[in-house]
C-alpha cells in the first residue's frame, strides 16, 4: 500500500536555529513528490516539485532533497514567519487519476 | 493567491441537509481535485475532473457527489449531512493530466454540520 508518513509531527524551533524535516514514501514507483506550506485555516501553498533521486530545489530559507525512499526539507536560519504546518505529498505513477496522497504534515514553530 | 478560487469560505448547516460547494481553478487549469481535510485525518482525496470528466476517485462517500462544467469551474455537492462531515473542503486544479505538474489550491470552505 502506498503511503506517506512525516516525521516529526511537531518541531519547535529557536530562531535561527536550522532543521529538517522527513516525509518518507513507499509508493510503486514515484512521479513526483511535492511539498507545501499551510497556514492555518488555509489552503496548502506550493513550494517545491522533485522528480528523481538526488534532486534538490531552494527557495530563500527552504531546501528540499529527494532519495529513493525519501524526501527532506531543510530550514536554514529560520524566523517566526516560517512557522506553519509544511505537508509532503507523492504521486505514484500507476495513478492514472494523478491524485496527491498526503503525508499528516509537521507543524513547525519558530520562537523569536 | 493561488488563482483558485472557492466559495463560500464558511457555511454552518444542519444535520440532515444538502450543501453545495463552489470552486473556480486557475485561468487554462484542467483538472480540478477535491480534498477533505479533518483535524485528524490530515488530507483526503475525494474526486477529481479533468475537462469536464471524472478522472479519479477517492475515498469519496456516497452522499457526495461533483461535477465539472464547461466552464471548468467544479461543484462538490454535500448531502445528508452528518455531525462527522465538518471539515474544512479544499479544491485544487492544475494544468493537466501528465501527473508532473503541482497542484494549486483555493483556500477552503469550512463546513460546519450542527
Amino acid at each position: 500500500e502506498d503511503q506517506v508518513t512525516q516525521s516529526p509531527e511537531a518541531l519547535r524551533l529557536q530562531e535561527g536555529e536550522s532543521s529538517s524535516l522527513n516525509c518518507s514514501y513507499t509508493v510503486s514507483g514515484l512521479r513526483g513528490l511535492f511539498w507545501y506550506r499551510q497556514d492555518p485555516g488555509k489552503g496548502p501553498e506550493f513550494l517545491f516539485t522533485l522528480y528523481s533521486a538526488g534532486e534538490e530545489k531552494e527557495k530563500e530559507r527552504l531546501k528540499a532533497t529527494l532519495t529513493k525512499k525519501e524526501s527532506f526539507l531543510h530550514i536554514t536560519a529560520p524566523k517566526p514567519e516560517d512557522s506553519a504546518t509544511y505537508l509532503c505529498a507523492v504521486r505514484p505513477n500507476w495513478n492514472t487519476g494523478n491524485q496527491f496522497y498526503f503525508g499528516t504534515g509537521t507543524s513547525l514553530t519558530v520562537i523569536p | 493567491d493561488s488563482g483558485v478560487t472557492q466559495t463560500p469560505k464558511h457555511l454552518i448547516t444542519a444535520t440532515g441537509q444538502r450543501v453545495t460547494l463552489r470552486c473556480s481553478p486557475r485561468s487554462g487549469d484542467l483538472s480540478v481535485y477535491w480534498y477533505q481535510q479533518s483535524l485528524d485525518q490530515g488530507l483526503q482525496f475525494l474526486i477529481q475532473y479533468y475537462n469536464g470528466e471524472e478522472r479519479a476517485k477517492g475515498n469519496i462517500l456516497e452522499r457526495f457527489s461533483a461535477q465539472q462544467f464547461p466552464d471548468l469551474h467544479s461543484e462538490l455537492n454535500l448531502s445528508s449531512l452528518e455531525l462527522g462531515d465538518s471539515a474544512l473542503y479544499f479544491c485544487a486544479s492544475s494544468t493537466g493530466i501528465s501527473g508532473d505538474t503541482e497542484a494549486f489550491f483555493g483556500q477552503g470552505t469550512r463546513l460546519t454540520v450542527v
